[in-house]
Formats: structure tokens, C-alpha cells, sequence
């Protein structure tokens, strides 16, 4: 088991640039989910995916940001046109079908996002 | 909507003493509620759960119990120790069938030899 991993674990980007962010979940999770953490909050939930079916998207996900799970194993988190409001950081979980409801999520470490 | 609010920390503690973490939240009907705590360096990990009210859920020593007339689920440690060091955030869950959870702003936990 080595865990979700995360990549980049630390972006910085100048405002109007796009930033993708990868996450490779523990391989025989069929849950995947993307949540944004700012400074001093706790984790906000994004959007989560089922396979590669995404099933939810937070209202707090504009227009600007998409995700993809396009083989059902790892995801990608782009945002186009960052902001400052954007900086963050942005943390992958997974989890098992068959667990679902009972709040055991794996996270990474997470991957921050610096928006000068 | 959904919320959960927390005490503020950071909280620094001697090793041994009696460690409570307050979180109330608010929410329809009969959310399920998680204590998550974050090592230095790791990712997030649930340290416990309770579904229903009145359940109490415990593990490595913490324990927590669902309080649905005070709207509460306090975290609670009999003797803390240096490795409980760590920030520890309160959630619930809404949804049946799903990990989309609503998070408190966590509480630093610092223990002292």
C-alpha cells in the first residue's frame, strides 16, 4: 500500500497562468475525490469521482477549474486563468466502493498552490 | 447548510493531561459524524466515528460521543502523549453513499514532554 500520492506537492504561478495537479490514489480505490483547502479552513469538498465518471461538483468549482479521471485510476485538477483567491491547498483522497458512507477517506499530502 | 465549528486552538498540553477538543455542529436530520487527525508530514486520516446518536466512537485512546440535543461531538483523551501532537479537524457527513464531507477549521494540538 503506498498510499495516495500527489504531484507537484508545491506550485507557485504567476496570476492568468494555468496549473494542473496530479493524483495517484491507492490502486484498488474506485473512489476518488478532490477537496480545496485555504488558510486556516478546513477541507472544502470539490468534486469526486466513481471510475471515471464524475458524479459531483461543488458550486465552489467554477468554470475555471476541471478534473478528469480518465482511466479510472489516477486524476488531474486543472485550473486555467489562475487567481490569487485560487491559492490553496488542494488535497486528493480515495476510497472503496463497498466503504462508501462511512467516512473512510485515504488522503495525500496535498499539493499547494501559490498564486502571485 | 451544513457547518461545524470548532474550538479555536492552537491548544498545548503537558503529557499526561486530559485532553477535550469541543466541536458542535449544525445540520438537517441525522448527519454521521468523524474526528480526522493530520500527523506532521501525512495526509488527513479518520481517528474515529459515530453514525447515530448517543454512539460513542473511540480509537488509539480517543473516544467521542454523538450528542444530538446539544448538537455536539466532543473529542476526548484520558492522558495525552508527545505523539498525539497533531491538528484534528471534526466533520460530518449528510450523504448516504459518499465521502463529501463538511469540515471544521481544525484544532493544532501540541503536547510537551
Amino acid at each position: 500500500d503506498t498510499g495516495v500520492s500527489q504531484d507537484p506537492r508545491h506550485k507557485i504561478t504567476k496570476r492568468g497562468q494555468n496549473v494542473t495537479f496530479r493524483c495517484d490514489p491507492i490502486s484498488e480505490h474506485n473512489r476518488l475525490y478532490w477537496y480545496r483547502q485555504t488558510l486556516g479552513q478546513g477541507p472544502e469538498f470539490l468534486t469526486y469521482f466513481q471510475n471515471e465518471a464524475q458524479l459531483e461538483k461543488s458550486r465552489l468549482l467554477s468554470d475555471r477549474f476541471s478534473a478528469e479521471r480518465p482511466k479510472g485510476s489516477f486524476s488531474t485538477l486543472e485550473i486555467q486563468r489562475t487567481e490569487q483567491g485560487d491559492s490553496a491547498m488542494y488535497l486528493c483522497a480515495s476510497s472503496v466502493l463497498r466503504t462508501s458512507g462511512t467516512g473512510k477517506l485515504f488522503f495525500g499530502e496535498g499539493s499547494r498552490l501559490t498564486v502571485l | 447548510g451544513n457547518s461545524v465549528t470548532q474550538m479555536e486552538g492552537p491548544v498545548t498540553l503537558s503529557e499526561e493531561a486530559f485532553l477535550t477538543i469541543n466541536c458542535t455542529y449544525t445540520a438537517t436530520g441525522y448527519p454521521s459524524l468523524f474526528w480526522y487527525v493530520q500527523y506532521p508530514g501525512e495526509g488527513l486520516q479518520l481517528l474515529l466515528k459515530a453514525t447515530k446518536a448517543d454512539d460513542k466512537g473511540s480509537n488509539k485512546g480517543f473516544e467521542a460521543t454523538y450528542r444530538k440535543e446539544t448538537t455536539s461531538f466532543h473529542l476526548e483523551k484520558g492522558s495525552v502523549q508527545v505523539s498525539d501532537s497533531a491538528v484534528y479537524f471534526c466533520a460530518l457527513s449528510r450523504d448516504f453513499g459518499n465521502e463529501k464531507l463538511t469540515f471544521g477549521t481544525g484544532t493544532r494540538l501540541t503536547i510537551i514532554p
